[in-house]
């Protein structure tokens, strides 16, 4: 079974604290996400990865940034930590799609993430 | 454009009932279509997926058909119970490896 872990289910941090969410996955795949999960907005997509030191915007990457340097690992860094990311951040790993055929997801266990 | 469409929720249902959570989508090609759970406190977990037209996924007792002439991807259960409580989430893929989903929809289940 595919296992993508998030080193932290729950975190605290003060506002305009640099912080650093860590998510590794264990089956060699190329392309990582992390969202964010909010009541009534469902998931959004802030940053994803193609494949080592690639990134791509999401939907809502301001104020976040990004950093592949391994194939496993991708972290999620919020510069300066304000009351309104305080979310449930989920990330997720798939492999490059098979022809005719979208690869799934696997997502971990998520990190809820309180900024005071 | 490219998006997914859920029935909003929260549905609430006692055992035994059946279930139907409806899910459209919109997408110029032929997507592979998912269907992921959220038990409370997790991850989201993939559930069933279809890949082309009329594949009919099927998992833990919940399925969903790939109707390429009304871009559905409903889910149905046809006897639900109380741990089939959680959050549904319908999902689309698309050729770059991005998956587009729905707002997902809350079940609870009653004894």
């Amino acid at each position: 079974d595919v296992k993508v872990t998030q080193s932290s289910r729950y975190l605290v941090k003060r506002t305009g604290e640099k912080v650093f969410l860590e998510c590794v996955q264990d089956m060699d795949h190329e392309n990582m996400f992390w969202y964010r999960q909010d009541p009534g907005l469902g998931l959004r997509l802030i940053y994803f990865s193609y494949d080592v030191k690639m990134k791509e915007k999401g939907d809502i990457p301001e104020g976040y940034s990004v950093s592949r340097e391994k194939k496993e690992r991708f972290s999620l860094i919020l510069e300066s930590a304000s009351t309104n990311q305080t979310s449930m951040y989920l990330c997720a790993s798939s492999p490059k799609p098979r022809p005719g055929e979208d690869s799934p997801l696997h997502f971990g266990n998520g990190t809820r993430l309180t900024v005071t | 454009g490219n998006s997914v469409t859920q029935m909003e929720g929260p549905v609430t249902l006692s055992e035994e009932a059946f279930l139907t959570i409806n899910c459209t989508y919109t997408a110029t090609g032929y997507p592979s279509l998912f269907w992921y759970v959220q038990y409370p406190g997790e991850g989201l977990q993939l559930l069933l997926k279809a890949t082309k037209a009329d594949d009919k996924g099927s998992n833990k007792g919940f399925e969903a058909t790939y109707r390429k002439e009304t871009t559905s991807f409903h889910l149905e259960k046809g006897s639900v119970q109380v741990s089939d409580s959680a959050v549904y989430f319908c999902f689309r893929g698309s050729t770059l490896g991005r998956l587009y989903f729905g707002r997902g929809t809350q079940l609870t289940v009653w004894p």
